[in-house]
């Protein structure tokens, strides 16, 4: 099984900031197919990225994503208040489809 | 708009048997691969079966293989997921989400979720 490591645990950061996420894995994901979504407390998760760095649809363009094989990056370029939540890496490619542990990036 | 509905969730005691349903709508059921994604309560993400979009493909976590069995009835826009035998550790939100296609297993829709909890 691919394992997803996820870092920092925590950021913390003010509206306005770049925040930058980290999504490695264990082994190279099949044709980067990794995901990334957002959840916020009581919600479901939503998808922000796929593959690697292709926005889904209505996620605004200051969420991108890059990185490829192991080492995948989740960059918010200016942090908007409704930002802060968790955000989960996945990967899409190889059974079972694991999740990263998640970052949760608060107000500081 | 696309939605998803999960029902069923609930109480059961170890070892007892519940089964969980996902209402889908707005979209074409039978042409989507569907998943269901569990998450414990205060922890991350645990993705549990697909059901190709035919029914005839089914893949299912180690942790669950042998005892929960999904299917769908795609006339009834349903999917369902039979969970057996089970443990304290599958106490979590069950939730049902969409393959987002062309290719690779990732979810573009998500329901809200059913809470499963397993106690005596």
């Amino acid at each position: 099984e691919i394992v997803l490591t996820q870092s920092p645990g925590t950021l913390s950061l003010s509206p306005g900031e770049r925040a930058t996420l980290s999504c490695r894995a264990s082994q190279s994901v099949n044709n980067n197919y990794l995901a990334w979504y957002q959840q916020k407390p009581g919600q479901a998760p939503r998808l922000l990225i796929y593959p690697a760095s292709s926005r889904a649809a209505g996620i605004p363009d200051r969420f991108s994503g890059s990185g490829s094989g192991t080492d995948f990056t989740l960059t918010i370029s200016r942090l908007e208040p409704e930002d802060f939540a968790v955000y989960y890496c996945q990967q899409c490619g190889t059974s079972p489809y694991t999740f990263g542990q998640g970052t949760k990036l608060e107000i500081k | 708009q696309v939605q998803l509905v999960e029902s069923g969730g609930g109480l059961v005691k170890p070892g007892g048997s519940l089964r969980l349903s996902c209402a889908a709508s707005g979209f074409t059921f039978s042409d989507y691969y569907m998943s269901w994604i569990r998450q414990a309560p205060g922890k991350g993400l645990e993705w549990v079966s697909y059901i190709s979009s035919s029914g005839s493909t089914i893949k299912y976590a180690d942790s669950v293989k042998g005892r929960f069995t999904v299917s769908r009835d795609n006339a009834k826009n349903s999917l369902y997921l039979q969970m057996d035998s089970l443990r304290a550790e599958d106490t979590a939100v069950y939730y049902c989400g969409r393959d987002g296609l062309p290719a690779g297993l990732y979810f573009d829709h998500w329901g809200q979720g059913a809470l499963v909890t397993v106690s005596s």
